[in-house]
């Protein structure tokens, strides 16, 4: 069975610093990798996702992701936090099984300091 | 489209009350899934359909029940409350096809006294 680990419960960071969340997963085989955004109080919002090709993907809100099969990861990055990314961000693995339902990590919440 | 919406936002049970959360998507997708979110446990998936009259256990599936009737609903329901199942439920559709996004609902915050 898959799973995936964020290892970093919580991360404040200053507005306008780097910003990276890591990522770990286990699975069998090649994986298909999310990142999802969730505002306090809202649903969860899809970032950006990896199923092939090109190692590096970007996506909304200035948000990029590197898969490296070799560390079983896949570590969401941005160059410049802005105020408003402050939030909970869940990494996920889908599984090519029937359903193939997602299996989430248990969370990063960022909070950025003006 | 509304999306995937659900009801209600809130409740509040006592130990051994029955109750459905309903979830409903305009979106025509086959797939439909609750997740329960706890801190620091993430979302874990309690069950999952791949469409009508098709439904699976997921990983947290005791205590709960589903059914699909049709393709746009997908009720989750509490047979007897207990304050293990205090959490906030997520439901989530698809279409088919695996690289398809997920879309999720805003949430049922449930709190079992």
């Amino acid at each position: 069975a898959q799973s995936v680990t964020q290892p970093d419960i919580h991360i404040t960071v200053s507005e306008g610093a780097s910003l990276e969340l890591r990522c770990n997963y286990s699975y069998g085989a090649t994986p298909y990798l999310f990142w999802y955004v969730q505002s306090p109080g809202q649903g969860l919002q899809l970032l950006l996702k990896y199923f092939s090709g090109d190692t590096l993907v970007q996506g909304i809100k200035g948000f990029e992701a590197e898969f490296k099969r070799s560390q079983s990861s896949f570590n969401l990055r941005k160059p410049s936090v802005h105020w408003s990314d402050a939030a909970e961000y869940f990494c996920a693995v889908g599984a090519n099984n029937a359903g193939n339902m997602l299996t989430f990590g248990g969370g990063t919440r960022l909070m950025v300091k003006p | 489209n509304a999306g995937v919406t659900q009801t209600p936002k809130f409740q509040v049970l006592k130990t051994g009350q029955s109750m459905t959360l309903q979830c409903a998507q305009d979106m025509n997708h086959e797939y439909m899934s609750w997740y329960r979110q706890d801190p620091g446990m993430g979302l874990r998936l309690i069950h999952y359909s791949v469409g009508a009259g098709i439904t699976d256990q997921g990983e947290v599936p005791n205590g709960y029940n589903v059914s699909r009737s049709t393709t746009e609903d997908f009720p989750l329901r509490l047979l007897s409350a207990a304050p293990s199942q205090t959490s906030v439920y997520f439901c989530a559709s698809r279409a088919a096809d695996l690289y398809n996004e997920q879309f999720f609902g805003p949430g049922t915050r449930l709190t079992v006294l």
